[in-house]
């Protein structure tokens, strides 16, 4: 079974400036999550998607960051503007479906964002 | 709202002997636990979960949690350390009812195994 897969694996970009990150699920996974991993913590949830609709998003900056997941399956994360803040690993995670909402997520590579 | 603590930044043990990395949480309600491992460059990968029944929980590489009720612990352990245990450790509670399930992490424990 393919695991979730995360794109770019890494990203340098300057303050202001914009990117996108990009997420495909295991396949059938009907729960989606970005999580953000700032050095030395713990990942903290930003949004968590069932199918294409969203479940939480209470910890989202929504200010600059957005995601979407058209159709259901991939899913994209973008901040606009970064900020030196925004420097974080961004986690990429999705649950099975139809099963006991006490299963285990399945986590992607990460990407890695360095915001100058 | 719940949450989990790792008191511990760094564990330092020697192959082959036990170790145990803690985590301690505060829940409202039952408490449903994970372990998550993770190594450099790489996501997290699940080791165990804690949702009822057995308070000693095994998992994946031989690593165990033992669950304490009454000090609100969740610590995992391991009989006989290796070298390539060497990662760093998180303890997470999930959060939420119903579709809601989100994990709130701990800090994270790099577990250090030495030769």
């Amino acid at each position: 079974e393919a695991g979730v897969a995360q794109s770019p694996r890494y990203k340098i970009i300057e303050k202001r400036q914009s990117v996108a990150f990009w997420c495909n699920p295991i396949s059938g996974h009907a729960t989606l999550y970005w999580y953000q991993q700032i050095l030395g913590q713990g990942p903290k949830l930003l949004i968590q998607f069932q199918n294409n609709g969203v479940v939480d998003d209470s910890q989202l900056p929504k200010d600059r960051f957005s995601a979407e997941r058209l159709k259901g399956v991939d899913s994209t994360l973008k901040i606009q503007p970064a900020k030196l803040e925004d420097s974080a690993v961004y986690l990429c995670a999705s649950r099975p479906t139809g099963t006991s909402v006490y299963n285990e997520q399945f986590f992607g590579p990460g990407t890695r964002l360095t915001v100058l | 709202a719940q949450s989990v603590a790792q008191p511990e930044d760094q564990v330092n043990v020697a192959e082959g002997n036990p170790l145990t990395v803690k985590c301690t949480y505060s829940v409202s309600g039952n408490p449903y636990l994970f372990w998550y491992v993770q190594y450099p460059n790489r996501g997290l990968q699940f080791l165990l979960k804690y949702i009822t029944g057995d308070n000693l929980v095994k998992g994946s590489y031989g690593f165990e949690a033992e669950f304490n009720k009454s000090q609100t612990s969740f610590h995992l352990k391991k009989p006989s350390a290796l070298v390539s245990d060497s990662a760093l450790y998180f303890c997470a509670v999930r959060e939420g009812g119903g579709a809601t399930n989100k994990l709130i992490f701990g800090t994270g424990t790099l577990l250090a195994v030495q030769p």
